[in-house]
């Protein structure tokens, strides 16, 4: 049983582009939702995190949109570099379970 | 500070063998969780330890096992080798009281043959 799906598995966006990736689950009771991002021989790192009783929470040109009604929340990236070319992972936690990952998504951000 | 360390870096084994990988969290974290990547099912959990003691376990054969010193560093074992153990096994430590920020190691490949 996959807690949460993430799509799409891989994204091409033009440098300057806005990158959109969306999560769904399927426990409610989850109350904590990173994103990490994983460059090519690294391991993932944290990248922004938000919890339900907000709608929305910016870092930069990193965004989280969150909508408990829909049980859904998606990772924007506004001005899309090439650096930002990575695997980006969503991910949802509840107590003292462990972090429950999306199956990733492949950005490549061409010029 | 010093990040995660893991070793091997790369390993090659075969069918049958058992592998053992090696991981040093961060100076003062207790906490040590594993995980399994691979292409097609991203980052599965496997079993996170605490003070030597295992606190969670995912859903892996017994096959795959492990255990933490009481220095934090952790072990992972993997016995009787198969084509499908092929994956990027990854380490990561957090804080006793912050286990929702994982620090991630660069991992260890392995390739079964």
């Amino acid at each position: 049983q996959q807690q949460v799906k993430q799509s799409p598995q891989s994204l091409i966006v033009q440098k300057g582009g806005i990158s959109i990736i969306n999560c769904a689950y399927e426990n409610t009771a989850f109350d904590y939702f990173p994103w990490y991002q994983q460059f090519p021989g690294k391991g993932p790192a944290l990248l922004i995190a938000i919890r339900p009783d907000v709608s929305e929470k910016k870092e930069g040109r990193f965004t989280i949109s969150f909508n408990k009604s829909a049980k859904q929340f998606s990772l924007h990236i506004m001005d899309s570099q090439p650096g930002d070319s990575a695997t980006y992972f969503c991910a949802a936690h509840v107590g003292n379970t462990p972090l429950v990952f999306g199956k990733g998504t492949r950005l490549s951000v061409i010029a | 500070k010093a990040g995660v360390t893991q070793t091997p870096r790369y390993l090659i084994k075969t069918r049958g063998q058992q592998v053992t990988l090696s991981c040093s969290p961060i100076s003062g974290h207790r906490s040590v969780s594993w995980y399994q990547q691979t292409p097609g099912q991203g980052l599965q959990f496997l079993f996170e330890y605490f003070s030597e003691t295992q606190r969670n376990k995912g859903n892996f054969p017994g096959r795959f096992s492990g255990r933490q010193f009481s220095n934090s560093r952790s072990e992972m074992n993997v016995s009787t080798l198969e084509l499908g153990d092929s994956a990027l096994y990854l380490c990561a430590s957090s804080l006793r009281d912050s286990r929702r920020e994982l620090f991630f190691g660069e991992g260890s490949r392995l390739t079964v043959l």
